[in-house]
């Protein structure tokens, strides 16, 4: 089945500094990825949409210059939490698809801290 | 535009127990209904899926059915255990926008 590996699965930083997270579809490409966010207790935010050689469409809200999206290829898209606070702390999953026909697999999320 | 809505948690059961988590949409168009898990520290997984009005999806003992009528996909159980503990999200797409669009999810604890 198709499979998604994020990494890091934990990463605790320092404020100020940058911390980036990979999403890898190993064994299918990834037309499209998404990145979400997932406070504590509560359901999936979506942050944005990557489609792999153009840049990414963010939610409203989401500051695009904090977190950088780059879908690089067809299996790697990168979420880069840039001068972090101690507020960004939270759970970030990313999820890839084909395409709508084939359905979303989820990576297993990060945790990020900031200290 | 579109939404889910799932019933209020936390919800406890003892082992055995049967399970109802109701889930309600609101969509245009004719939208794809799913379930998603979450254990503990991890991501999502399918759960199951329907595609059209009166579809059944099932797995793993679960199952649900797409109701056009009432605007559902009840996700039922007939005998939990105490793996099942995890949180549940319904989810949907619909139309064009391929995006999907999750219910606040629900904690289920299954006690021995």
């Amino acid at each position: 089945g198709a499979v998604v590996s994020q990494h890091p699965s934990r990463v605790i930083c320092k404020s100020g500094t940058s911390v980036k997270i990979e999403c890898r579809s190993l064994d299918f490409q990834a037309t499209t990825m998404f990145w979400y966010r997932q406070f504590p207790k509560q359901s999936l935010m979506l942050m944005a949409t990557s489609n792999e050689g153009s840049k990414a469409t963010y939610e409203q809200g989401v500051e695009k210059d904090k977190f950088l999206i780059n879908h690089a290829s067809l299996t790697l898209s990168t979420l880069t939490v840039t001068s972090a606070h101690p507020e960004d702390s939270s759970f970030y999953i990313c999820s890839a698809t084909q395409g709508v026909t084939y359905g979303y697999t989820f990576g297993s999320g990060t945790r990020l801290t900031v200290v | 535009g579109n939404s889910v809505t799932q019933m209020e948690g936390p919800v406890t059961l003892s082992e055995e127990a049967f399970l109802t988590i109701n889930c309600t949409y609101t969509a245009t168009g004719y939208p794809s209904l799913f379930w998603y898990v979450q254990y503990p520290g991890e991501g999502l997984q399918l759960l199951l899926k329907a595609t059209k009005a009166d579809d059944k999806g099932s797995n793993k003992g679960f199952e649900a059915t797409y109701r056009k009528e009432t605007t559902s996909f009840h996700l039922e159980k007939g005998s939990v255990q105490v793996s099942d503990s995890a949180v549940y999200f319904c989810a949907l797409i619909s139309g064009a926008n391929s995006k999907l669009t999750f219910g606040k999810g629900i904690t289920l604890s299954v006690r021995p």
